[in-house]
């Protein structure tokens, strides 16, 4: 089966780096999506992974081991506006081309 | 670009009547997604197109739910008759085709509520 699984709630403080963590068990892969919720608006992308290893896009990184099925997505220098919700999804070439499963999502608050 | 663009954007009815979800893609976009989010299960694919034909519906809960894409500029989601279970964001999403790093970009959503 189609598997994805994130922590449900975070809390950090503004300045500090938190580390969200991803596991997925999917019948394919064909890459790895981090998007950015916040309360109210829809879900917009933050970064992709395909190959082991780190993407670093400013303040924002994501780690990818494909062997092990995980990945975490890395905040630094955390602002209040980072508080929404962070959420893994995996494309999965299953039967399905193009198709995105998504965990639940990890909400994240950022306190002063 | 003006993004997705989804109507209406709130919804309120009553349970048996039928709803009407509009979005329209971005343009030059080939793949089209309608998605329903809740707290419960959090976002689920219900189905997706592309070049307008529709590739997996597996995700449709049932036979309330239908889903048409008449032409790459317009799609509609039908709920007939509506049920309470129903209410929920519904997104609907499009992407420029099928490469693997093409990301979705996401309309700002329904919000259903069924009385």
């Amino acid at each position: 089966g189609q598997n994805i699984d994130q922590p449900t709630e975070m809390t950090a403080t503004e300045g500090a780096i938190v580390q969200i963590n991803c596991t997925y068990q999917t019948s394919g892969f064909n890459g790895l999506f981090w998007y950015q919720q916040h309360a109210g608006e829809a879900p917009t992308f933050l970064s992709y992974n395909v190959l082991d290893g780190l993407e670093e896009k400013g303040r924002f990184s994501s780690f990818l081991s494909r062997s092990k099925g995980y990945s975490y997505l890395l905040l630094k220098e955390l602002q209040m506006k980072d508080s929404a919700s962070y959420l893994c999804a995996v494309r999965d070439y299953g039967g399905s081309q193009g198709n995105l499963i998504f965990g639940k999502g990890t909400k994240l608050s950022v306190k002063p | 670009d003006a993004g997705v663009i989804q109507s209406p954007r709130h919804e309120v009815t009553e349970m048996g009547q039928e709803v009407t979800l509009r979005c329209k893609p971005i343009s030059g976009h080939n793949s089209l997604f309608w998605y329903r989010q809740t707290m419960m299960r959090g976002l689920e694919l219900l189905i997706y197109f592309n070049n307008n034909v529709p590739i997996d519906d597996s995700g449709m809960p049932e036979d309330r739910f239908s889903a048409k894409m008449p032409n790459a500029s317009f799609s509609t989601l039908k709920i007939q008759p509506s049920e309470p279970r129903d209410s929920a964001v519904y997104f609907c999403a499009s992407s420029p085709g099928q490469g693997n790093q093409e990301t979705q970009y996401f309309g700002p959503g329904t919000r259903l509520l069924v009385l």
